[in-house]
């Protein structure tokens, strides 16, 4: 199985900072790699897919890159509405489709 | 829109079985697959199982397989899964969720839209 490991665990930030997640793989999954961003109480919503794709509808402030076993999820300006936590999720070599232990986002 | 809910949580006794359902709308539900996802208390997620557009198909996590079986009834556009043998290490909500391929197979993996969930605790 491949396995998905993401840092930090958690952040800190204020309002205008760009953040930066990263999520590594244990092995080349290509760009076969989703983020999902899941505020509390709520199911997850799929922000990015491809490992670059910006899903309709969602910020542009919203970005992925990396191709392989290193991508990056950034937020350019982080807004208070953006908290919560996001995951990774790798959907090559399946099943099983496997996710990140997850990034809670918190505002400083 | 595109819509799921989830049903049939509830408080279950260690060894015992339990059926949700996931209830579909507003897309053709046969052209799908679908997937359950689950989320225990304060965890992160963890892919349970997918089944393909027609049924065909099924694919299960190791930690259900041989427990839990996901089936679907196209005519009343829902989607199963059938939990036994329960344990108190599958206390989680229980999330279906779209894929935007039919699972024809091994392939896919995008979910998109989840329901809202529905809480299973396993306690004695």
């Amino acid at each position: 199985d491949i396995q998905m490991t993401q840092s930090p665990s958690s952040l800190s930030a204020s309002v205008g900072d760009r953040v930066t997640i990263t999520c590594q793989a244990s092995q080349d999954i290509r760009n076969c790699l989703n983020w999902y961003q899941q505020k509390p109480g709520k199911p997850p919503k799929l922000l990015i897919s491809d490992a670059s794709n910006l899903e309709t509808g969602v910020p542009s402030r919203f970005s992925g890159s990396g191709s392989g076993t290193d991508f990056t999820f950034t937020i350019s300006s982080l807004q208070p509405e953006d908290i919560a936590t996001y995951y990774c999720q790798q959907y090559d070599n399946v099943p099983p489709i496997t996710f990140g232990q997850g990034t809670r986002l918190e505002i400083k | 829109q595109v819509q799921l809910v989830e049903s049939g949580g509830g408080v279950v006794q260690p060894g015992r079985s339990l059926r949700l359902s996931c209830a579909a709308s507003g897309f053709t539900f046969s052209n799908y697959g679908i997937h359950w996802v689950r989320q225990a208390p304060g965890k992160g997620l963890e892919w349970v199982a997918v089944i393909s557009y027609d049924g065909s198909n099924k694919y299960y996590a190791d930690s259900v397989k041989g427990r839990f079986t996901i089936s679907r009834d196209n005519s009343k556009n829902t989607l199963y899964l059938q939990m036994n043998s329960l344990r108190a290490e599958d206390t989680a909500v229980y999330y279906c969720a779209k894929d935007v391929v039919r699972w024809a197979g091994p392939y896919g993996g995008w979910f998109d839209p989840w329901g809202q969930g529905t809480l299973v605790t396993v306690s004695s």
